[in-house]
């Protein structure tokens, strides 16, 4: 069974600070994905991550994937108070997406 | 294109009553997949289809969950008889066959059994 981990569950983070959000998954997999979710709202297409080495950018996100270790990380850099969200990652194994737990991330001004 | 369509948005109902959601998906996508989101189990896939064909329901809870795509352009969950543990958001998103492609999520349903 495929398991995927996530932390931390909780961050808060003042603006302007960098951190990195982590995902370890337990089997091998197709692909990676990343969706933002804000409170009572749908989960929002960050980045899809293909192959290992893949490494996309968006604003101030950045997602990386080392299939290797099974692990993906989402990092954030000079974090201002629109992130503020929960932040899933996902891991499709035949079509099928297995979420992580989510990561709830505050940014404080 | 409006993206995936939900309805209703919003369903509240008493325990044993039947209770049908309803999803459109983008057109020319050919998956289509039922999510439900709680806050002790998280996201959770329920069941999908590609091009119509139901192929893998193993995450539907119970036989009270039944899943239909008539269509490429319509799909129902349907909860009969519901109960309270079933409260929960069902998302419904579609994807294109593609090594690249997404799943877009719908707006939800955010289901209340009293």
């Amino acid at each position: 069974e495929l398991k995927v981990e996530q932390n931390p569950l909780f961050l808060s983070m003042q603006e302007g600070k960098n951190y990195t959000i982590y995902c370890n998954y337990s089997t091998t997999s197709d692909r990676l994905y990343w969706y933002r979710q804000d409170p009572g709202k749908s989960l929002e297409s960050l980045f899809v991550l293909l192959s290992n080495g893949a490494v996309k950018q968006e604003g101030r996100l950045m997602a990386s994937l080392d299939t290797k270790a099974r692990l993906s990380t989402l990092h954030i850099t000079a974090a201002v108070h629109d992130l503020s969200a929960t932040y899933f990652c996902a891991v499709e194994n035949n079509e099928k997406l297995t979420f992580g737990t989510g990561t709830r991330l505050t940014i404080i001004p | 294109d409006a993206g995936v369509i939900q309805s209703p948005r919003h369903e509240v109902t008493e325990m044993g009553q039947e209770v049908t959601l309803r999803c459109k998906p983008i057109s020319g996508h050919d998956y289509l997949f039922w999510y439900r989101q709680t806050m002790m189990r998280g996201l959770e896939l329920l069941i999908y289809f590609n091009n119509n064909v139901p192929i893998d329901d193993s995450g539907m809870p119970e036989d009270r969950f039944s899943a239909k795509m008539p269509n490429a352009s319509f799909s129902t969950l349907k909860i009969q008889p519901s109960e309270p543990r079933d409260s929960a958001v069902y998302f419904c998103a579609s994807r294109r066959t593609s090594g690249s492609e997404t799943q877009y999520f719908g707006p939800g349903t955010r289901l209340l059994v009293l």
